[in-house]
């Protein structure tokens, strides 16, 4: 049972250039986060998806960002005409479904650590 | 939204003692309060969680207690070993049916052999 894949692992982007970073849920989980990790700064929320939709996306900036998680396929973080300030770790986490009041524990994956040169 | 904090930030300790880490909380709302472990170069990887009606939960070496009422929740890892030397981070959220995880800032942990 494979866990959160996440790809590429290093992503080098020139000034201007769009990146896209990739994630695959773990099997039988429907809900996808993103988190930003800076040196010193611990783990930002970015979006929540499920599904085709996107249920909360107060941590992305307003310009360059986008995400989706397509019925078919991986979850996208685009960001377009990637500047320096991008340079970071960018974690993509899983979890199933909730039940009730439960709450689950993320699963993460390994991230990508976007440099832009 | 939720707030968390994380002290202190560093944290060093001597091969066999005990570390305890605090965190705490600014939405009484919170109920659910996970542990995550981050090794260089890895992702953050659940190591204890703790939900609202416990007090404290154990799981070998490291446990977790929670104080509703001051808001706030530690880490407990006692035999502290070399390999638990890692960043570690507190977390929380509600049970809304969109809530998210709001992470500290994380703690990074050096166990002196």
């Amino acid at each position: 049972n494979a866990g959160v894949m996440q790809n590429p692992r290093h992503l080098v982007r020139r000034r201007g250039q769009e990146a896209r970073l990739r994630c695959s849920p773990m099997k039988g989980h429907s809900h996808v986060y993103w988190y930003r990790q800076l040196p010193e700064e611990g783990l930002k929320f970015m979006v929540y998806l499920q599904k085709e939709n996107i249920i909360d996306e107060s941590g992305m900036p307003k310009e360059r960002f986008s995400a989706e998680f397509p019925k078919e396929g991986p979850s996208i973080l685009r960001i377009q005409q990637v500047v320096r300030g991008d340079s970071a770790a960018y974690f993509c986490a899983s979890s199933p479904a909730r039940s009730g009041w439960l709450n689950y524990g993320y699963t993460f994956g390994s991230g990508t650590r976007l440099t832009v040169v | 939204g939720e707030n968390v904090e994380q002290h202190p930030s560093t944290l060093s300790v001597q091969e066999g003692d005990s570390a305890v880490i605090k965190c705490t909380y600014s939405d009484s709302a919170s109920n659910y309060f996970p542990w995550y472990k981050q090794e260089l170069g890895k992702g953050p990887q659940l190591i204890i969680d703790i939900r609202s009606n416990v007090g404290e939960k154990k799981d070998q070496r490291i446990a977790v207690t929670l104080n509703k009422t001051a808001k706030h929740f530690s880490l407990h890892i006692t035999e502290t070993q070399p390999e638990d030397s890692a960043v570690y981070f507190c977390a929380a959220s509600s049970t809304g049916a969109n809530s998210k995880l709001t992470f500290g800032k994380g703690i990074t942990l050096s166990v002196r052999p």
